[in-house]
């Protein structure tokens, strides 16, 4: 069976640049999350989708940050204009439905560098 | 607030020796879970361990178990016979149920830095 799948594995980019990243969750899974990993801490959860509707974006910069869930499958999330402090790991997580004991497979995440 | 304290930053274990990573966390629901995550440098966070707040029993996966102690809201993972690629960041995590809702949140603790030495 074939895990969460990110692009790209690094990027690079000036502050106020645009970047987007991309998620693919394993098939079949309906709940779909994007995390925020600082360097040295652990994962802060931005948005949760449950098949293509938006379940939890409360930790989500709106003014800056944005993600589609088209289709219920693919995952697009954007920044736009890049700050420095935006510079950290971004995980894609899938689930096959939210609750208790449902366990979250993560990809291997794409590490976004501001300069 | 529902939170999660991992107390040790770094720990060195050496090899085939048995290790504690702690956990403790907050939490005023009645139904929730604890996971433990590891995360190589490589990035990937894997899941290894799941124990449920009603499971009565101390959750096992192969050299990985789960020492539950509800009444003092901790979820220690022990690693036994370590090897060398146990070396990575470990993550304890909890579940919390929404107010009743179908939908769930997840939090993460700090996380351990885990070394074992040959």
């Amino acid at each position: 069976e074939a895990g969460v799948a990110q692009s790209p594995r690094y990027k690079i980019i000036e502050k106020r640049q645009s970047v987007a990243f991309w998620c693919n969750p394993i098939s079949g899974h309906a709940t779909l999350y994007w995390y925020q990993q600082i360097l040295g801490q652990g994962p802060k959860l931005l948005i949760q989708f449950q098949n293509n509707g938006v379940v939890d974006d409360s930790q989500l910069p709106k003014d800056r940050f944005s993600a589609e869930r088209l289709k219920g499958v693919d995952s697009t999330l954007k920044i736009q204009p890049a700050k420095l402090e935006d510079s950290a790991v971004y995980l894609c997580a899938s689930s096959l439905v939210s609750g208790t004991g449902n366990i979250q497979y993560f990809g291997a995440g794409t590490r976004l560098s501001v300069l | 607030a529902q939170k999660i304290t991992q107390t040790q930053p770094g720990m060195f274990v050496q090899e085939k020796e048995a290790v504690t990573l702690d956990c403790t966390y907050d939490t005023s629901d009645q139904s929730y879970g604890l996971f433990w995550y590891k995360q190589p440098s490589s990035g990937e966070m894997i899941f290894l361990i799941y124990q449920g707040s009603y499971d009565e029993q101390n959750a096992t996966e192969g050299r990985y178990s789960l020492n539950f102690q509800k009444a003092r809201k901790s979820a220690n993972l022990v690693i036994s016979a370590s090897q060398l690629g146990d070396s990575a960041m470990y993550f304890c995590a909890m579940r919390d149920p929404w107010g009743g809702t179908s939908y769930d949140k997840v939090i993460f603790g700090p996380g351990t830095s885990l070394s074992v030495i040959p």
